[in-house]
């Protein structure tokens, strides 16, 4: 398995320009995420999925936007970039909660530069 | 609010000497904890988790997590540090929210030295 993978690795945009963020899994999870990292502090969500079709916001969707036509797939679009958006994105996925399992996978990330 | 503390910007720690990194969490109801690992320019990886049971769980890596309810901690901890341990450690929380998110403390950087 190749587990949860991102693309890009790195992107500079400029202000005002859009770009997807691509994240697959191919562990058939149901739960997929996307999450934040800002230096010094702890991640923060911006979007989650619960299945196909099944999309939410999370504490900071503002800017951003999800799909998730597929089980593998949960792209998430910027429009507008904005440098309050420059950050290291991570892309997560989990088992639903009867499997028993809690915890989250993570891809290796996307880090972005609005400028 | 629920949170989860991790007090230490920085632990340093000698190869071969027993290491700790602490977290504290506040959250209603039993937690669901973790800890991840990061490594430069890395993705999180899991370490260990805890849910229910005993309150020492073991994980990846040699590492180890105690849970006490009454402090409210769930610390780290390994009995002999290795220079390849240095790295970010994440402290989480479960929430039964937002898809069961995860609540990240700031995390945590040990350094290891030979």
């Amino acid at each position: 398995n190749a587990g949860v993978t991102q693309t890009p690795k790195f992107r500079i945009l400029k202000i005002g320009q859009s770009m997807t963020l691509q994240c697959t899994q191919d562990m058939n999870h149901n739960y997929m995420y996307w999450y934040r990292q800002d230096p010094g502090m702890g991640l923060k969500l911006i979007y989650y999925s619960v299945g196909a079709g099944i999309t939410d916001k999370g504490e900071v969707p503002n800017g951003y936007n999800v799909s998730r036509s597929t089980t593998e797939d949960f792209p998430l679009r910027l429009e507008l970039a904005a440098p309050s958006q420059t950050s290291v994105y991570f892309c997560a996925s989990s088992y639903p909660e009867l499997a028993g399992k809690y915890e989250q996978y993570f891809g290796p990330g996307t880090r972005l530069t609005v400028t | 609010a629920q949170s989860v503390a991790q007090p230490e910007d920085q632990v340093n720690v000698a190869e071969g000497n027993p290491l700790t990194v602490k977290c504290t969490y506040s959250v209603s109801g039993n937690p669901y904890l973790f800890w991840y690992v990061q490594y430069p320019n890395r993705g999180l990886q899991f370490l260990l988790k805890y849910i229910t049971g005993d309150n020492l769980v073991k994980g990846s890596y040699g590492f180890e997590a105690e849970f006490n309810k009454s402090q409210t901690s769930f610390h780290l901890k390994k009995p002999s540090a290795l220079v390849s341990d240095s790295a970010l450690y994440f402290c989480a929380v479960r929430l039964m929210e937002y898809g069961n998110k995860l609540v990240f403390g700031a995390g945590t950087i040990l350094r290891v030295k030979s």
